[in-house]
């Protein structure tokens, strides 16, 4: 069975230092991972994702991810925080024909 | 960028009564949609997975009889609780994938249910 484990409930960065919210993963194939990003009273939106190929994933917004497969994790970075990404982010892995399964979600918090 | 919608945005209801939620995809063809459940500092949690012309598949433990899902077109699917009870409150967020394999799934703005 697929599982996504985001270790950090919160993470408080101060604005312009560099961020990192982490995620591991565990499935029984090749993963498809991805990075969603939800903002409080709306849906999720898309930040990137790793469906095979280079490593380093980047996406909107500056973010980047990293796909590592020996340690089975897939953190997200950005090199210099904003205030405005302050949210809740969520990991979510997925085998091929399968359903997404989502992390429990990192509250960010950047600090002005 | 695809783009899902949501109406409506908020719903009160009182017990007992139904509510229809509406999962639209604006600027593509949804092969399939998902609908996911969301408590307050919680994951999703993935109801049920529909397709359109067919019979919606449900997660382990949600009530098809409770949770009507409707996909009755590429662009539209409908969730309706029906019978709403106060523990039925939470915030209802659908998704939609453009393909098969192993596309994005692109995700609506959500719509918050109270139940009274």
């Amino acid at each position: 069975a697929q599982s996504v484990a985001q270790p950090e409930d919160q993470v408080n960065v101060a604005e312009g230092n560099p961020l990192t919210v982490k995620c591991t993963y565990s499935v029984s194939g090749n993963p498809y991972l991805f990075w969603y990003v939800q903002y409080p009273n709306r849906g999720l939106q898309f930040l990137l994702k790793y469906i095979t190929g280079d490593n380093l994933v980047k996406g909107s917004y500056g973010f980047e991810a990293e796909f590592n497969k020996s340690q089975t994790s897939f953190h997200l970075k950005k090199p210099s925080a904003l205030v405005s990404d302050s949210a809740l982010y969520f990991c979510a892995v997925r085998d091929y024909g399968q359903n997404f399964v989502f992390g429990p979600g990192t509250r960010l918090s950047v600090l002005p | 960028g695809a783009v899902v919608s949501q109406h409506p945005s908020r719903v009160i209801c009182k017990s007992g009564t139904s509510v229809k939620i509406e999962c639209r995809s604006l600027d593509f063809q949804a092969t399939t949609m998902f609908w996911y459940r969301q408590f307050p500092k919680q994951s999703l949690m993935l109801m049920a997975t529909s397709n359109e012309g067919s019979k919606a598949t449900y997660e382990q433990g949600v009530e098809k009889d409770k949770f009507l899902i409707n996909h009755a077109s590429l662009t539209l699917s409908t969730l309706t609780v029906t019978s709403a009870h106060p523990e039925d409150s939470s915030f209802y967020i659908c998704s939609a994938r453009q393909g098969r394999g192993t596309d994005t799934q692109y995700f609506g703005p959500g719509t918050r249910l109270t139940v009274l």
